[in-house]
């Protein structure tokens, strides 16, 4: 049963680096996509970063001067750093498993991509 | 920030059915397929419904997706107390060249 844990540091001061790390037990990082999601509190989720088994990666365009998401194969880890922050950064972050793949209908591709396997979550709270 | 809509609320007595919907564009539902997540307020979100109208394993067939058009929806039927969570729509956007989220509804069990 494959599993996800995450840690990092939960208070920061506006300015600093958000630096969040996902370990995977029980599976391979192999063949599927990795990625960070937010909630702001009391809001909704927000798509951060995806990283593929072959470490390239897809920034939101609203966060991607400030975005770097890597992978370690050796470690079975993902990583994630935001600098910068500020107070509008304060949110719970996930890491999680994305199954993707797609398919044709009738000559169009739609891609099919679902977040299965989630991280517990750790709340990074902005504040000076 | 969210681009598909859904309604904020909805509620239901026991045993009752309740539909959510998810309404988008032709760049996200229109083009892609749609997943459903359950999250119980303090916890992680949890896949409910995948490629549309899809169950992962161990999730009741009481849950079940339909999607039209630029339009999805999530029915639970014989709603149960448990039940009590916040949904979210989510979907590949070709435009954005990345994911897209539902504004979220918390159903209630009266």
């Amino acid at each position: 049963q494959v599993q996800l844990q995450q840690w990092g540091a939960g208070v920061l001061k506006p300015s600093e680096t958000l630096s969040l790390t996902c370990a995977v037990y029980g599976g391979s990082l192999s063949g599927y996509n990795w990625i960070w999601i937010r909630q702001s509190p009391g809001k909704g989720l927000e798509w951060i970063a995806e990283i593929i088994h072959s470490g390239s990666t897809n920034y939101n365009p609203s966060l991607k001067s400030r975005v770097t998401m890597s992978l370690d194969t050796s470690k079975k880890q993902f990583s994630l750093k935001l600098n910068s922050v500020t107070a509008a950064d304060t949110a719970v972050y996930y890491c999680a498993r994305v199954v993707s793949g797609g398919y044709s209908d009738s000559g169009i591709y739609r891609s099919r991509r679902a977040f299965d396997i989630w991280g517990q979550g750790t709340m990074v709270t902005v504040s000076s | 920030q969210s681009v598909l809509t859904q309604p904020p609320s909805a509620s239901g007595t026991p045993g009752q059915r309740v539909t959510i919907s998810c309404s988008g564009s032709t760049s996200n539902i229109g083009r892609n397929t749609v997943n459903w997540y359950q999250q119980v307020p303090g916890t992680a979100p949890k896949l409910l419904i995948y490629s549309d109208d899809q169950r992962p394993s161990g999730v009741p067939d009481r849950f079940s997706g339909s999607k039209s058009g630029t339009s999805a929806s999530l029915a639970i039927s014989g709603l149960q107390s448990e039940d009590e969570a916040d949904y979210y729509c989510a979907a590949w956007d070709n435009s954005l060249n990345g994911y897209v989220f539902g504004t979220g509804t918390q159903v209630t069990v009266l």
